[in-house]
């Protein structure tokens, strides 16, 4: 696809359970990240992935997060034992990674989780 | 502490009128410093790069300036219409001569543009 696609746009669940989010990110884009984004509030990062490299896994908040990405493709991010706290809308971007492009990042239209 | 700040109040003007939002940070060093666009229900969309040589950049109504002196950042929408209505984010690179390829994110100022 043209841009960063993520799934499902909407997720609701119960305390206790698993959630699964998904990010197609742009084709030929190197890095890839993934934000949480709660009601009102500025942008979180969680983790980052370039390339083989091991990922930056500074920003993910407990243990029950986890993030996997299959070479330069698909991501997703796993949450488990959901959390009230938990809700917010999950944003993933891209970006290519050399000099001039600045990591420029493009995102998708995130995921909107509500754990009930 | 490291902090981004952007004004967490709403800024509401006129159509027409130019409307000015500021991003400072602290104990950051950045290479450079981005203006991102965010509508509801939407992820951000970038806008504007500057670096820190340049003093200005502009893009069509769009005008960013960067002092690092100040450690401040400047975001100005001339003939402000009310399509621009929106969040708008700074972010900057840690200043750790990419390392980290992160982006560092402010919480966004939300613009209203009254018809």
């Amino acid at each position: 696809g043209a841009g960063v696609s993520q799934s499902p746009s909407n997720k609701v669940t119960e305390k206790g359970k698993d959630v699964e989010l998904r990010c197609d990110p742009i084709s030929g884009h190197t890095a890839l990240y993934w934000y949480r984004q709660r009601l009102g509030q500025g942008l979180e990062f969680l983790i980052y992935f370039q390339g083989n490299s091991a990922p930056d896994k500074s920003g993910l908040p407990s243990d029950r997060f986890s993030a996997e990405r299959t070479g330069e493709s698909v991501s997703t991010l796993t949450i488990q034992r959901t959390q009230q706290e938990d809700s917010a809308v999950y944003l993933c971007a891209s970006s290519l990674v050399f000099l001039s492009a600045k990591n420029i990042q493009y995102f998708g239209a995130g995921t909107r989780l509500s754990v009930l | 502490s490291q902090k981004i700040e952007q004004n967490s109040e709403a800024l509401n003007i006129q159509e027409g009128k130019t409307a000015t939002l500021t991003c400072n940070y602290t104990n950051y060093s950045p290479a450079y410093l981005q203006w991102y666009r965010q509508d509801p229900g939407r992820g951000p969309v970038f806008l504007l790069l500057i670096r820190e040589n340049e003093k200005e950049k502009r893009k069509e109504r769009l005008k960013v300036t960067f002092d690092t002196t100040l450690k401040q950042s400047l975001f100005h929408i001339t003939a402000s219409q009310p399509a621009d209505s929106a969040t708008y984010l700074c972010a900057l690179d840690p200043g750790d001569g990419g390392a980290t390829n992160k982006l560092i994110f402010g919480t966004g100022t939300l613009l209203a543009v009254q018809p």
